[in-house]
């Protein structure tokens, strides 16, 4: 079936460097989102990318959609403690059919 | 975007029995999804819920153990039936209320025992 595959699974980071996180799908996606729920929350919407090789920036976070709409990417800038929390993407293969990576757990050392 | 909240946000239930999880959004919204999530884990889609129509479920989940009522286009409810430890895990309401992504409910963990 339709998957989408997220790494890594873990990332420790000091404080000061940077994070990203990968996602592919065995499938071309309509469109893909970014999640981030903190530990103990649910996930909040970060971020839609529609375009081929879309590429959209939020403060110190950049979020990129592949040319051929089967990966993604999330990258944090300079890392801080409030980064800390599980990232999520979800693609959507039309027909409100989202699907969720297995999700990259980030942790910040200070 | 809007707020979806959700009751309750835990609860401790024994075998057998049944727990329904309530979700109220402020504004109206067409569909709405169920989703369990392992502590952990990664969301699975449990069921879509549209107004006046019968959920649509995935693959794994049929309607007599989670059934679903969606009586209007601001609230709806998901029941976990006859319930087993197996069941314990998070439950997450949600609906597109925006330009894109998903709004969440703040979940409901269940522990069965």
């Amino acid at each position: 079936g339709q998957q989408v595959m997220q790494i890594p699974q873990y990332q420790h980071v000091q404080e000061g460097e940077d994070f990203t996180t990968y996602c592919n799908s065995s499938t071309t996606l309509s469109n893909i989102q970014w999640y981030k729920q903190r530990p103990g929350g649910h996930p909040v919407f970060l971020i839609q990318l529609v375009k081929s090789g879309e590429v959209k920036k939020q403060k110190r976070l950049t979020f990129q959609f592949g040319e051929a709409k089967k990966n993604s990417s999330l990258h944090i800038t300079a890392t801080q403690t409030t980064d800390v929390g599980t990232y999520f993407c979800a693609g959507d293969t039309g027909g409100f059919k989202t699907i969720f990576g297995a999700g990259t757990r980030l942790f910040v050392k200070a | 975007s809007a707020v979806i909240s959700q009751k309750p946000s835990r609860d401790i239930c024994q075998r057998g029995t049944s727990l329904t999880i309530q979700c109220q959004v402020d504004s109206q919204v067409t569909m709405m999804f169920w989703y369990r999530q392992q502590p952990g884990q990664s969301l699975t889609l449990i069921a879509t819920a549209n107004q006046g129509s019968e959920a649509t479920y995935e693959s794994g989940f049929v309607i007599d153990k989670f059934p679903i009522s969606r009586p209007n286009l601001t609230f709806s409810t998901l029941t976990v039936s006859n319930m087993s430890p197996e069941d314990s895990s998070i439950y997450l309401c949600s609906a597109i209320t925006g330009v894109g992504g998903y709004t969440f409910g703040s979940g409901t963990r269940l522990t069965v025992v």
